[in-house]
C-alpha cells in the first residue's frame, strides 16, 4: 500500500506570498492533520480534517487555512507568508479520528518551506 | 501544563548499549500511546504503538506504559548506529499530542 505523499517537497517563496501544499492520504484512510515542524518547537498541530470537514484546529493564526476533498485528499493554504513561517510541513492520516481507539497516524515525507 | 512531555536530550550511547527514552502525559482520558523515529530531513516513522498499560516488544525495541505514574517509556535493546535519530512519544486524545523529541547518537 503506498504510503502519505506529499507535495512539493520543497518550497522557496518570499515573504507576502501565499502558498499550498498538498498531501495525499494512504488510501482508505479518511483523516488528514497537519503539523508544523521547526527546531524550537518541535511538532506543532495545525488541524484535522475527517471526511472533509475541519474537526479541530490547533493554535496558529488564520492565514493557515486547509480542507478535504471528497476523496481524501487535503490541501493547506498559508496566506501572506512570514519569514517565521519557514519549517517542515508535515501531513498524516490515520483510518479514523484522533480520539477514536485504535487509531495511528502515519507521516509524510515533508514539505520544506523556506520563506525569504 | 502539556499533553506530553519529553525529556529532551540528547542522548548519546556507544554501540550496544541500552537506550532508555522517556515521557510524561497529563490526560489519562485516552489510551493509545505511540513512539515515532525520525531520521534528519525526514517525515517522523511510527515505530510502535501501544494500548493503556503494559509492554509491547518488537525486536529491540520494547514500549512500556506505566498508567499510575504516566509514564511511557521506550527502551532499545543492542543499540546500533543506525538507532541514530530523534524519537518522539505521542498520545491521543483530541487531537494526536506529540513529545518535543529526544535526539539520540549512538556511537560505533
Amino acid at each position: 500500500k503506498a504510503g502519505v505523499t506529499q507535495t512539493p517537497r520543497y518550497l522557496i517563496k518570499t515573504r507576502g506570498q501565499q502558498v499550498t501544499l498538498s498531501c495525499s492520504p494512504i488510501s482508505g484512510h479518511r483523516s488528514v492533520s497537519w503539523y508544523q515542524q521547526t527546531p524550537g518547537q518541535g511538532l506543532q498541530f495545525l488541524f484535522e480534517y475527517f471526511s472533509e470537514t475541519q474537526r479541530n484546529k490547533g493554535n496558529f493564526p488564520g492565514r493557515f487555512s486547509g480542507r478535504q476533498f471528497s476523496n481524501s485528499r487535503s490541501e493547506m493554504n498559508v496566506s501572506t507568508l512570514e519569514l517565521g513561517d519557514s519549517a517542515l510541513y508535515l501531513c498524516a492520516s490515520s483510518p479514523g479520528t484522533s480520539g477514536g481507539a485504535g487509531y495511528t497516524q502515519y507521516f509524510g515525507p515533508g514539505t520544506r518551506l523556506t520563506v525569504l | 501544563q502539556k499533553e506530553v512531555e519529553q525529556d529532551p536530550g540528547p542522548l548519546s550511547v556507544p554501540e550496544g548499549a541500552i537506550v532508555s527514552l522517556n515521557c510524561t502525559y497529563s490526560n489519562s482520558a485516552f489510551q493509545y500511546f505511540m513512539w515515532y523515529r525520525q531520521y534528519s530531513r525526514k517525515g517522523p516513522e511510527l515505530l510502535m504503538y501501544t494500548y493503556s498499560s503494559g509492554n509491547k516488544e518488537d525486536g529491540r525495541f520494547t514500549a512500556q506504559v506505566d498508567k499510575s505514574s504516566k509514564y511511557i517509556s521506550l527502551f532499545i535493546r543492542d543499540s546500533q548506529p543506525s538507532d541514530s535519530a530523534t524519537y518522539l512519544c505521542a498520545k491521543n486524545g483530541n487531537q494526536f499530542y506529540f513529545g518535543t523529541g529526544t535526539s539520540l547518537t549512538v556511537i560505533p
